[in-house]
């Protein structure tokens, strides 16, 4: 079955730190990624995908992914973090072609940013 | 646009009551989706719809209904609730199902069952 891994479950950070968010997933064909990140006490919102091209993404606030299929993995980065940035953050795959759109989520890093 | 909508937002049930969860969207999409959120398991995809009048089971579907009698809505029911279903709920919903098309999120209906 499919799945998606992410190794940090809660991570803590000084502002200006560099962060990287460690997401694997097992699918061998076609897969579409994304990262979307959970303010507390609101929505998900989309912060960055990858669907075809370059494998370096960049998203919004300054986050950015890279995609390494010979790995497996999409992992998250940001050069330096803010005390805004804490929330919940999701990597989620979109696997295979012609389906019906199912998200297969990881189970989530919590991130902390100390002022 | 309201974007995706959710009502309500907050809900107590007791063991055995039904409820329904309504979400609206009013981007014209076709795919909708309801998840459910528990600590340290990410969100599981309880039921979808790739359009009006079709639903399909997702990961978790045991326990709930739904239906899309409607395009831009799409409904989330529970029978008879039970405490495994205390969560947070949310609906997403999707231009198409593959592509470069995100779900969008709604804010959320969180549930608790006693």
């Amino acid at each position: 079955a499919q799945s998606v891994s992410q190794h940090n479950h809660h991570v803590i950070l000084s502002e200006a730190a560099s962060l990287e968010l460690g997401c694997n997933y097992s699918y061998g064909g076609t897969v579409n990624l994304f990262w979307y990140v959970q303010y507390p006490g609101q929505h998900l919102q989309l912060l960055l995908k990858y669907f075809s091209g370059d494998p370096l993404v960049k998203g919004i606030k300054g986050f950015e992914a890279e995609f390494i299929k010979s790995k497996f993995s999409f992992n998250l980065r940001k050069p330096s973090v803010q005390w805004s940035d804490t929330a919940e953050y999701f990597c989620a795959v979109l696997a295979g072609s012609g389906n019906t759109g199912k998200l297969i989520f990881g189970q989530g890093t919590t991130l902390q940013v100390k002022p | 646009n309201a974007g995706v909508t959710q009502t309500p937002k907050f809900r107590v049930l007791k063991t055995g009551q039904s409820m329904t969860l309504l979400c609206a969207q009013d981007m014209n999409h076709e795919y909708m989706y309801w998840y459910r959120q528990d600590p340290g398991m990410g969100l599981r995809l309880i039921h979808y719809s790739v359009g009006e009048g079709t639903t399909a089971k997702g990961e978790v579907p045991d326990g709930y209904n739904v239906s899309r009698l409607k395009k831009q809505n799409f409904l989330l029911g529970l029978e008879s609730a039970a405490p495994s279903q205390t969560s947070v709920y949310f609906c997403a919903s999707s231009y198409r199902a593959a592509g470069p098309y995100e779900q969008y999120f709604g804010p959320g209906t969180r549930l608790t069952v006693t």
